[in-house]
């Protein structure tokens, strides 16, 4: 079974600072891909950034950056220079071959706080 | 470009009562899904259409959820009958890509609030 865990359920920073949003994942596919999304109270599920299985580099989207532990099957999300914007929920998701679906955390939520 | 779209944002019915979603994705994604995100959880897809084709239903109450896309366009999807544990927001997301491609880049709309009473 695929499955994605996320353990803090909160996080605080201070704006300006960076955050680590922690992900890992089982799955015993040997392919698959990581995403991240950001929910706002608003609801949208926003996408943020990729990371494959095979990808040699981390992956990176602006202030945002993966920090991918293949062996540990870990994938968190690193957020640079925090701002009073980034202030919602966090869902690490995972999809692989034979699940042809999005598989989701039960996400954390951010606040930033000036 | 414009989102996803969906209607009502918001709806508040008795239990046994018929509800339906309404979804327009954005034009010319091909994949539409529907999911169920229950509080405090992350979303859990319900069905999947490739066009106006259901490929995943494996994961929809079919005693009382029923979903169609006519024309590979807009969705609906229905309850009937509510029950008490269905209130969640119910989100609707397309793709421009196969879903068969594992960057698979989903694009979500903003929801419909469910309360069933």
């Amino acid at each position: 079974a695929q499955k994605i865990t996320q353990t803090q359920p909160g996080m605080f920073v201070q704006e300006k600072e960076a955050v680590t949003l922690d992900c890992t994942y089982d799955t015993s596919d040997q392919s698959y891909g990581l995403f991240w999304y950001k929910q706002p109270s608003s609801g949208e599920m926003i996408f943020l950034i990729y990371q494959g299985s095979y990808d040699e580099q981390n992956a990176t989207e602006g202030r945002y950056s993966l920090n991918f532990q293949k062996a540990r099957k870990s994938a968190n999300l690193v957020i640079s220079a925090s701002q009073l914007g980034d202030s919602a929920m966090y869902f690490c998701a995972m999809r692989g071959p034979s699940f042809q679906k999005l598989v989701f955390g039960t996400g954390t939520r951010l606040l930033v706080s000036p | 470009e414009a989102g996803v779209v969906q209607s009502p944002r918001y709806k508040i019915i008795e239990k046994k009562q018929p509800v339906a979603f309404w979804c327009n994705p954005i034009s010319g994604h091909n994949t539409l899904y529907w999911y169920r995100q229950n509080l405090g959880q992350g979303p859990e897809l319900l069905i999947r259409y490739e066009n106006e084709e259901a490929v995943d239903d494996s994961q929809l109450p079919k005693d009382r959820f029923s979903a169609e896309r006519l024309k590979g366009v807009d969705s609906t999807l229905k309850i009937q009958p509510a029950e008490l544990g269905d209130s969640a927001v119910y989100l609707c997301a397309s793709s421009p890509t196969p879903a068969g491609t594992l960057y698979n880049e989903q694009f979500f709309g903003p929801g419909t609030r469910l309360t069933v009473l």
